[in-house]
């Protein structure tokens, strides 16, 4: 069965600093990857996604994540944090031959920002 | 252009009663779906539909009751509700094969939430 690991469960940084959110997925084949992000009181918004292709994809809100199939990862990265990126953030898995746009979602990362 | 539009934001239930949570959305999507998000636990998929008339358990499917009776409306039901069922509900919906269709498209789109609290 397919699986999400998001091992931190919660990560501070200084503002101004570089941000990387680990992500570990199970899964047989290829899988369609993305990364999620929730603002208190709101609901999920996309920042970026892999389907295939170039292994690194950029986002909306200056992110990046880098697909690493031998290491079955799925990082997500900033170089320079700004505090309203404080929110929660997760990482998702889809199977590639489902119709059903079934998603799996990890445990998310809440990130805060250090002033 | 509303997108997914969830009705109430916020409710407090005693346990035993029942309530319906309605989801709209107004992008002619054919799937729809209901989450629940726990602390710690992320979202899990409750109840999902592929159209009009469709409805199939997802992961956490008990106590909880489904409907899909016009494409642009999903509900979810609560016929007894307990305290394990305080949580943030989120619906979603999406297109099917929505990346064979456009790449570009969001895997789906999601509501603001429900947050449901059952004394």
């Amino acid at each position: 069965a397919q699986s999400v690991t998001q091992p931190d469960i919660h990560i501070t940084v200084s503002e101004g600093a570089s941000l990387e959110l680990r992500c570990n997925y199970s899964y047989g084949a290829t899988p369609y990857l993305f990364w999620y992000v929730q603002s208190p009181g709101q609901g999920l918004q996309l920042l970026l996604k892999y389907f295939s292709g170039d292994t690194l994809v950029q986002g909306i809100k200056g992110f990046e994540a880098e697909f690493k199939r031998s290491q079955s990862s799925f990082n997500l990265r900033k170089p320079s944090v700004h505090w309203s990126d404080a929110a929660e953030y997760f990482c998702a898995v889809a199977p590639g031959y489902s119709s059903a746009s079934k998603i799996i979602f990890g445990s998310g990362t809440r990130l805060s920002i250090r002033p | 252009n509303a997108g997914v539009t969830q009705t109430p934001k916020f409710r407090v239930l005693k346990t035993g009663q029942s309530m319906t949570l309605l989801c709209a959305q107004d992008m002619n999507h054919e799937y729809m779906y209901w989450y629940r998000q726990d602390p710690g636990m992320g979202l899990r998929l409750i109840h999902y539909s592929v159209g009009e008339g469709t409805t199939a358990k997802g992961e956490v499917p008990d106590g909880y009751n489904v409907s899909r009776l016009k494409k642009q409306n999903f509900l979810l039901g609560l016929e007894s509700a307990a305290p394990s069922q305080t949580s943030v509900y989120f619906c979603a919906s999406s297109y099917g094969y929505w990346w064979q269709a456009n790449p570009s498209n969001q895997p789906q789109h999601f509501g603001d939430g429900t947050r449901l609290s059952i004394l």
